[in-house]
């Protein structure tokens, strides 16, 4: 299957910070990546979902402003969350969804674990 | 809004079949797939499913859709410790092809 990264794995900051979170698709062009969020011993939510190019469309009740994503190429989709406080931190993962005939095959990045003190 | 439901845990003995169940209520899903997720990690594609489809088998892998019930189960052949992981279920639905996930099955195997 094709490889999704991402940059940081773990990353600690303060409430009142903000944080960049990588998603690189490796060795495929994802026209689409999406943006899930994971809470403790839960699912995964869709926070928004980002096309090259273009603004994202983010989830009912997801803060645009306050989570903020570019997807400036094929292969690479950042989230930032701005002013970060404790009830932001969770388990961050993106995915790629692959493309032509294999669009409907969607590959997660490993996640990223913010933890807002 | 789609809705998809799955048990929450299973145990089985090293070298039983397992059985993991999921229902879905979008009667227009697409695709239904199973991811599978180690602690701390990602989530790691196993197999898909058309829903045109009724089965598709995969090493030791069996997925079976019915779709007039909207239930898709995953069965695990030969079952082995490394297996153990929380096992999730998500479908789609036409060309936005975001996931919708179920909550996850824990697997727990047992030498």
């Amino acid at each position: 299957g094709a490889v999704v990264s991402q940059h940081p794995s773990w990353v600690i900051c303060k409430s009142g910070t903000s944080v960049k979170i990588e998603c690189r698709s490796l060795d495929f062009q994802a026209t689409t990546m999406f943006w899930y969020r994971q809470f403790p011993k839960q699912s995964l939510m869709l926070m928004a979902t980002s096309n090259e190019g273009s603004k994202a469309t983010y989830e009912q009740g997801v803060e645009k402003d306050k989570f903020l994503i570019n997807h400036a190429s094929l292969t690479l989709s950042t989230l930032t969350v701005t002013s970060a406080h404790p009830e932001d931190s969770s388990f961050y993962i993106c995915s790629g969804r692959g493309a032509g005939d294999r669009n409907y095959e969607q590959y997660f990045g490993p996640g990223t674990r913010l933890t807002v003190t | 809004g789609e809705d998809v439901e799955q048990s929450l845990f299973l145990s089985v003995r090293e070298g039983d079949s397992s059985v993991i169940n999921c229902t879905y209520t979008d009667s227009s899903s697409t695709y239904l797939y199973w991811y599978k997720q180690e602690p701390g990690a990602g989530l790691q594609l196993l197999t898909y499913i058309f829903s045109n489809m009724d089965m598709k088998q995969d090493q030791r892998l069996t997925v079976l859709l019915n779709k007039k019930d909207k239930h898709l189960s995953l069965r695990i052949a030969d079952t082995q410790t490394g297996d153990s992981a929380i096992y999730f279920c998500a479908e789609s639905t036409g060309g936005r092809r975001a996931l919708t996930f179920g909550s996850g099955t824990r697997l727990q195997v047992q030498p």
